[in-house]
């Protein structure tokens, strides 16, 4: 059993402040961790595929690091915005076709 | 809308009832996916579909679940005789075999809940 965890499991942030939070997963048969933006009632959304230890990951004002040796990632919001606010899921590809997910961050971003 | 879609989005059901829900992937891809989240989890795999084979399946997936994909479009999940631990959203997932790190698409799920 693959065990990938995230935390915190929910943070609350002020508008326009930053934040950060975790995934850790085995560090070995690594393939691929991605990270998914789930808002409430609508399709989970891919944020980044990350898959060379060292990457990092930019898309607006969100972005991710990737540490496979020691198994772990890190997604950044910069200036947060209540648009932000969802749950935050990583998951972890080893070979083979399923992902494997954490249990979610879930980001309220309060104005 | 080219996304992956899923129908019901909502069913409420008593316990012992049959469901089925269904799945339509994006329309090339040729992998589907159907994985369950309960409250305070993350998504767990259940199956997954290559064309219409089914290729694997969880251990989660009981024998009151069976999922088809019949001619390798879209795709059905059946639950039979359901129980109240079976509430949950169940989600569907598309990608292509070469895609960019089997990048998958997810539909919006469909929410059970069993009474």
């Amino acid at each position: 059993i693959l065990n990938v965890e995230q935390s915190p499991q929910s943070l609350h942030v002020q508008e326009g402040d930053s934040t950060n939070f975790t995934c850790s997963f085995p560090s070995s048969n690594f393939y691929a961790l991605h990270w998914y933006r789930w808002e409430t009632a609508k399709s989970p959304e891919a944020l980044f595929v990350m898959t060379l230890n060292g990457d990092e990951k930019k898309k607006g004002r969100i972005s991710a690091t990737l540490n496979t040796k020691e198994g772990y990632s890190y997604l950044y919001i910069k200036g947060s915005q209540p648009e932000d606010s969802a749950t935050y899921l990583c998951a972890f590809k080893a070979a083979g076709n399923k992902l494997t997910f954490g249990g979610g961050t879930r980001v309220l971003v309060k104005p | 809308d080219t996304g992956v879609s899923q129908n019901p989005r909502h069913k409420i059901t008593k316990r012992g009832q049959n469901v089925t829900f269904r799945c339509d992937p994006i329309s090339e891809h040729n992998r589907l996916y159907w994985y369950r989240q309960t409250l305070g989890q993350g998504p767990e795999f259940l199956t997954y579909f290559q064309n219409e084979a089914q290729l694997e399946k969880s251990r989660l997936l009981s024998d009151r679940f069976s999922a088809e994909r019949p001619k390798g479009s879209f795709s059905t999940l059946e639950i039979q005789r359901t129980e109240q631990g079976d509430s949950a959203m169940y989600l569907c997932a598309s990608s292509l075999v070469r895609g960019v790190h089997n990048e998958q698409f997810f539909g919006p799920g469909t929410r059970l809940t069993v009474l």
